[in-house]
């Protein structure tokens, strides 16, 4: 099961910044946060991750709260190409004989409007 | 350029013919995996590979096969592919499977088991 939670949907202006909020209250001191999008059922492609301290690339910045317990994807001049959906992903902890994988909710659908 | 490709991205057939879809990364990543994606149940991980001739199955893998002689290549093999198999596949490949390696994803093979 994943183990975020993400709104449904968002909308946002074109040039605005996008603020797409996720919970993850159980996350574990070594796993990781990972931002995913998916653009209309292409491969899903990697925005940006962060373990503790807040994150930028050239795509995002990812802002996660003291406890770890919440973070947030800022996407700062949002553009019609932007519209997809964004997953947030915790990254299952290895475990002996355990599967490495990323556990995919339902994300948020964001639709960025002219 | 690196990128993961898969083949072919749209397949029809029938069912009980076998049929395989290749998937290849050329940036020497040590793990593999392959998804499916339904509406309704998002990606689920069906198997994946943490390096050559090392395979394990993921959370649905009834019904598939896999292999890893070469590092870059994973093909995911139906011997009798069924109607449920219908789906979008993808398959992703890092590094390795650490917790801070990114997964990347290949384009998506759009299967339908008549």
């Amino acid at each position: 099961d994943a183990k975020t939670t993400q709104p449904t949907s968002m909308d946002c202006a074109e040039g605005r910044a996008a603020n797409l909020p996720c919970n993850h209250s159980t996350i574990s001191g070594n796993e990781y946060v990972y931002w995913y999008r998916q653009i209309h059922s292409q491969g899903p492609q990697y925005i940006i991750h962060g373990l503790k301290n807040n994150e930028t690339n050239e795509m995002a910045s990812l802002i996660i709260t003291e406890d770890r317990k919440s973070s947030t994807l800022i996407l700062p001049h949002a553009t019609l190409r932007d519209t997809a959906v964004y997953y947030c992903i915790v990254r299952v902890a290895i475990t002996q004989g355990g599967s490495e994988k990323l556990v995919f909710g339902k994300g948020t659908k964001l639709t960025v409007n002219p | 350029e690196a990128q993961v490709t898969q083949n072919p991205r749209y397949l029809i057939t029938v069912t009980g013919k076998k049929l395989t879809v290749t998937c290849s990364q050329n940036m020497n990543h040590e793990y593999m995996s392959w998804y499916r994606q339904d509406p309704g149940l998002g990606l689920r991980q069906i198997y994946y590979s943490m390096n050559v001739e090392v395979t394990d199955k993921g959370d649905v893998p009834e019904g598939y096969k896999v292999s890893r002689k070469e590092k870059r290549n994973f093909p995911l093999i139906l011997e009798s592919p069924s109607p449920n198999q219908t789906s979008l596949y993808f398959c992703a490949s890092s590094f390795t499977r650490e917790l801070s390696d990114t997964q990347y994803f290949g384009p998506g093979t759009r299967l339908t088991v008549l």
